[in-house]
């Protein structure tokens, strides 16, 4: 059965510190690695990741995915009030999206 | 840009009444996919559509059932609403089956 798990389920730091999100995946046919952000309603996309060791980023956020760990991280650096939401992983196999449980992060002023 | 949208945003049903969440959108996307959302369980898939008649079920199909109208539009049907079935949904779409999905805004359903 395909599975994702994020950890840590909930983080929560101080204004200016780097964060670390991990996911790690077990999916048949395994095509592609999601990161969403979620605050109050839908999830919004941030990258998408196809090939190991390539890092995508944007802005403070960036993601890189391991194919021999059946990993991927993402790093939020300096961290702001705004970043405070939901962070999905997912994992793309032959048709569909596998959510993990995602993270809870929260930035305390 | 409409995007992906749902109605209604919000319900309060009855165990045992019946109901219809839409879901439309405008991107000309293939494929349409329905999720619902509990605490600490992140987003489990109901059933989604590749392409434009075609249906298949997800990971928690109990109890639901969907038609794809059309290109445009995807509907999930719950035929005799329990408790159990409070959550959120989320509708998605697609280019294809893979790749990024673009998400509707939710419907919070509760059933009493």
């Amino acid at each position: 059965e395909d599975k994702v798990v994020q950890s840590p389920l909930s983080l929560v730091v101080h204004e200016g510190d780097t964060v670390t999100l991990n996911c790690s995946y077990e999916v048949t046919n395994f095509r592609s690695l999601l990161w969403y952000k979620q605050e109050k309603k839908a999830p919004t996309f941030l990258f998408m990741l196809t090939s190991s060791g390539i890092e995508k980023k944007s802005g403070r956020l960036s993601s890189i995915l391991d194919k021999k760990e059946l990993s991927s991280i993402l790093n939020i650096t300096a961290t702001q009030t705004g970043d405070s939401a939901i962070y999905l992983c997912a994992s793309q196999g032959a048709q569909k999206l596998v959510f993990g449980q995602g993270t809870r992060l929260t930035i305390n002023p | 840009n409409a995007g992906v949208t749902q109605t209604p945003k919000f319900q309060v049903l009855k165990t045992g009444q019946s109901m219809t969440l839409q879901c439309a959108q405008d991107m000309n996307h293939n494929s349409m996919y329905w999720y619902r959302q509990d605490p600490g369980m992140g987003l489990r898939l109901i059933y989604y559509s590749a392409s434009e008649g075609t249906t298949d079920k997800g990971e928690v199909p109990n109890g639901y059932n969907v038609s794809r109208l059309n290109k445009r539009e995807f509907s999930l049907r719950l035929e005799s609403a329990a408790p159990s079935q409070t959550s959120v949904y989320f509708c998605a779409s697609s280019p294809e089956g893979l790749g990024t999905q673009y998400f509707g805004p939710g419907t919070r359903l509760l059933v009493l």
